[in-house]
This record gives structure tokens, C-alpha cells and sequence, in this order.
């Protein structure tokens, strides 16, 4: 158990809909980072907040969006849903802004667009 | 675009072999850690070797780092088949912050 809570498990929507993940880290946890992992791949980077602020983005177009909360919790926004926006999406928390902070991930939301 | 390339993609052994990847990364790094995923779900992080290290070691993991050669190997000793998972090795992302740069993974099976 990481502490950290994603929800829902598993989604299901239709191509051009908009879908939001949800994220809970540990208490104290003040980065949250975003990854998208397609089938068979490793995670690829979407986005990275710290202390609500956006601190880092990978190469993702502006309809993959993100909100950081002061009580931990943060989102991850997709608009326009595409096909190749099937994918498992990760969600992990660190301490804070360093790379040697242990990243802890959350269990995954499996998202399906039909 | 993945920094990192595990070899190789998928390995199959008996328990209490030893199973033996490697990394290999493309840019210059800070440090190297490698992770651990059982079935699709959340990463578990395993051992973290910073660029001026050379071999670190955590309970039957034995992690090397060569960065003239860019590379890096994860040994596990007599394997377990709670072993079964695929790995990760992860550098730090040039230009984006903090974020963990992941190679595409080597699934690996422990047979009892």
C-alpha cells in the first residue's frame, strides 16, 4: 500500500467526450505527477504539480489538463477524447520537488474510449 | 519518446534462479531508479543509484550503473514467484522538471 488513491478503477467513454481522474495522495505530499501508460509500454510523463502550481510538462497536447488541491487531491482533465487516449493512468506523490523523492504510485485508472 | 530500453522485453525462469536486466539510456543522467509493476497496476519503487555510484545493493537486488556506457543491470537473486512483474528503469526527464523518464519494461515470469 502506497497511500495513494485513484478513482475510478475502470472507464468506459465514447470518442469526443471529456473524462476527469481523480488522484489522493499521502498527506504531506506536496508534488503529484500524471503519467499515461499505453499497453505494452512504460509510463510516459503527462504533467507535474507542486503546491497547486504546474511545474513541468511532457509532450501532451493542451486538452490533457491538471488541478492540484490544497488537501492533496488532484485531477487529470482530458477533452476530445481519442482512441490512443486508451491507456492506463498513473498518478504519484512525492514529498516534494526532487528527483531522488521516492515517487509513490497509485493503483491505476484503466480508461477505455470507444 | 522513452529515455531508457530494457533488455530484454520478456524473461522466463524457475525459482531460485537469478534473473538478470538491463537498461540502457540515451542522455546524461542525475540518477537511475528502477521500479517494479505486478499485473498493469500502480509502480513499486526498488532502489534508486545516483550517477557517481557504481553498484547498490537492497535485500536480493543487486542494482549496477555504468554511465560510460549508459546502462545499468538489475540482478534479483534466487527468485521467487511473487517475482513475477515487469520492471522499469526510470532517469530523470531532461527539460521537465522532476518527472521520471520510463524504458518499455522487461516482463519477467518465475515458474515454481
Amino acid at each position: 500500500e502506497t497511500g495513494v488513491t485513484q478513482s475510478p478503477t475502470h472507464l468506459i467513454k465514447t470518442r469526443g467526450q471529456q473524462v476527469t481522474l481523480r488522484c489522493s495522495s499521502q498527506s504531506g505530499h506536496n508534488t503529484v505527477s500524471w503519467y499515461q501508460q499505453a499497453l505494452g509500454q512504460g509510463p510516459q510523463f503527462i504533467f507535474q504539480y507542486y503546491r497547486e502550481e504546474e511545474n513541468g510538462r511532457g509532450n501532451f497536447p493542451p486538452r490533457f489538463s491538471g488541478l492540484q488541491f490544497p488537501n492533496y487531491s488532484s485531477e487529470l482533465n482530458v477533452n476530445a477524447l481519442e482512441l490512443d487516449d486508451s491507456a492506463l493512468y498513473l498518478c504519484a506523490s512525492s514529498r516534494d520537488m526532487v528527483f531522488t523523492d521516492t515517487q509513490y504510485f497509485g493503483p491505476g485508472t484503466r480508461l477505455t474510449v470507444l | 519518446s522513452q529515455q531508457g530500453e530494457e533488455d530484454p522485453q520478456a524473461l522466463s525462469i524457475q525459482e531460485g534462479e537469478n534473473a538478470t536486466m538491463n537498461c540502457s539510456y540515451k542522455t546524461s543522467i542525475n540518477n537511475l531508479q528502477w521500479y517494479r509493476q505486478n499485473s498493469g497496476r500502480g509502480l513499486v519503487h526498488l532502489i534508486l543509484i545516483r550517477s557517481n555510484e557504481r553498484e547498490k545493493h537492497s535485500g536480493r537486488l543487486r542494482v549496477t550503473l555504468d554511465t560510460s556506457k549508459k546502462s545499468s543491470s538489475l540482478l534479483i537473486t534466487a527468485s521467487r514467484a511473487a517475482d513475477t512483474a515487469s520492471y522499469f528503469c526510470a532517469t530523470d526527464a531532461p527539460n521537465s522538471g522532476y518527472a521520471l523518464n520510463f524504458g518499455k519494461g522487461t516482463s519477467l515470469l518465475v515458474t515454481p
